[in-house]
């Protein structure tokens, strides 16, 4: 059984293209979130909806848009694709987030290429 | 604004050595605590992670690490690897009551030589 799902685990683009990764949990989880992961292995937060309302969001370009259709889906667009848009983005779900305590359950990311 | 640094960017061990990661995390407030673990070709796990209580927590395949408040650290250790547990490691902190935001540190890559 997944538990956080991804799709597509990868993406090879054109800059300029728009392109949507999807992510789905069947834990339960109320909370999800992405995270983007450069080539040096560094990973930082983007955005974290909890049941549907964001309520992280980083300084992130506005080309990138989340939108949670449920709370077990928190899907990410990206518009104008650029260069330094390559990277791994990780998708992660945890009960509420209220201590900080919760375990994040994380997806196996989608390896996105941008030429 | 919060920051985790981990030291060590690579570590090469042979099998059965011991092994200690460093972290340290730069926040004045209460935090919690965690390692995770990416296995070459999977997503992250959780190894461990600390709240509060026994500074000393004991996580899965072993491993261990240490709160030491007064040092801001949070080192990750393992008395004997094994080959099997060449992966990268993170060290990762967020701030109570903070909805949940981790924060990274850069990782470190582990290589266990047979």
């Amino acid at each position: 059984d997944t538990a956080v799902s991804q799709t597509p685990k990868y993406l090879v683009t054109q800059m300029g293209n728009d392109k949507s990764i999807k992510c789905e949990q069947n834990l339960g989880h109320d909370t999800m979130y992405w995270y983007k992961q450069d080539s040096k292995k560094f990973l930082k937060i983007m955005f974290s909806y909890n049941n549907k309302e964001l309520i992280i969001n980083e300084t992130v370009p506005n080309r990138f848009s989340p939108k949670s259709p449920d709370k077990a889906h928190l899907n990410l667009h990206i518009n104008s694709l650029e260069l330094g848009d390559s990277a791994v983005y990780f998708c992660a779900s945890s009960h509420p987030h209220s201590s900080g305590r919760e375990t994040q359950y994380f997806g196996p990311g989608t390896r996105l290429l941008v030429l | 604004a919060q920051s985790v640094s981990q030291h060590n960017h690579h570590v090469i061990l042979s099998e059965a050595a011991s092994l200690e990661l460093g972290c340290n995390y730069s926040y004045g407030g209460t935090v919690n605590l965690f390692w995770y673990v990416q296995y070459p070709g999977q997503h992250l796990q959780l190894l461990l992670k600390y709240f509060s209580g026994d500074p000393l927590v004991k996580g899965i395949k072993g491993f261990e690490a240490e709160f030491i408040k007064s040092k801001f650290s949070f080192n990750l250790r393992k008395p004997s690897v094994q080959w099997s547990d060449t992966a990268e490691y993170f060290c990762a902190v967020n701030a109570r009551g903070g909805y949940n935001k981790l924060i990274f540190g850069a990782g470190t890559r582990l290589a266990v030589h047979p």
